[in-house]
């Protein structure tokens, strides 16, 4: 069954400090992995994509990374700030451009 | 520069009524998906329209319906709620032969 899990399922940091969020997932066939991050009571908003062949991506503090081979992927997140406090959920797309695996999400909240 | 827009933001039905949660989106993407997301769990599709005048069943579609109005708008009805259809339901759209995929911010739908 394809499946997308991430640990933690919550964690707290203070900020300015730096976390990385794991991804692993079982979804074949592989067509890219993205990042999203979802504040309280809002949407989704894409952080990342990352196809086969790209093993790492950055969005300003934000770097993700993929290891294709392991199925794993993480996202870091440099020098924390309140405003990163949210879900982060990894999606892996089987197959085609837009069909969807959802991770449950890592619960970040940065502490002052 | 609205993208998705979903209405209404929050509902309280009772068991056995009927309500349409609405999803309009401003950016001509054919593609237009209704997902709804519980606690612990990654957001699961209900329905899709991969464009105008089509829709297809997702992963979860007992107990809802949809429609697509036109190219901007994709509607998803629950003719009797049941409280299992307690949740957020989002909606989102995207374009075919790419990656971006746009969410509204949300429906929070509780049913007693």
């Amino acid at each position: 069954k394809n499946q997308v899990e991430q640990s933690p399922q919550s964690l707290i940091i203070l900020e300015g400090k730096n976390c990385t969020l794991q991804c692993n997932y079982t979804v074949s066939p592989f067509s890219n992995l993205r990042w999203y991050k979802q504040d309280t009571g809002r949407g989704p908003v894409s952080l990342t994509i990352m196809t086969f062949s790209e093993n790492t991506k950055s969005n300003g503090r934000y770097t993700a990374t993929l290891d294709a081979d392991t199925k794993q992927s993480s996202l870091h997140i440099t020098a924390s700030q309140l405003s990163d406090s949210a879900s982060y959920i990894c999606v892996v797309s089987e197959g085609g451009y837009n069909k969807l695996i959802f991770g449950a999400g890592t619960r970040l909240a940065v502490h002052p | 520069n609205a993208g998705v827009t979903q209405t209404p933001k929050f509902q309280v039905l009772k068991t056995g009524q009927s309500m349409t949660l609405q999803c309009a989106q401003d950016m001509n993407h054919n593609s237009m998906y209704w997902y709804r997301q519980d606690p612990g769990m990654g957001l699961r599709l209900i329905y899709y329209s991969a464009s105008e005048g089509t829709t297809d069943k997702g992963e979860v579609p007992n107990g809802y319906n949809v429609s697509r109005l036109n190219k901007r708008e994709f509607s998803l009805r629950l003719e009797s709620a049941a409280p299992s259809q307690t949740s957020v339901y989002f909606c989102a759209s995207s374009e075919r032969g790419t990656y971006g995929y746009t969410f509204g911010s949300g429906t929070r739908l509780t049913v007693v």
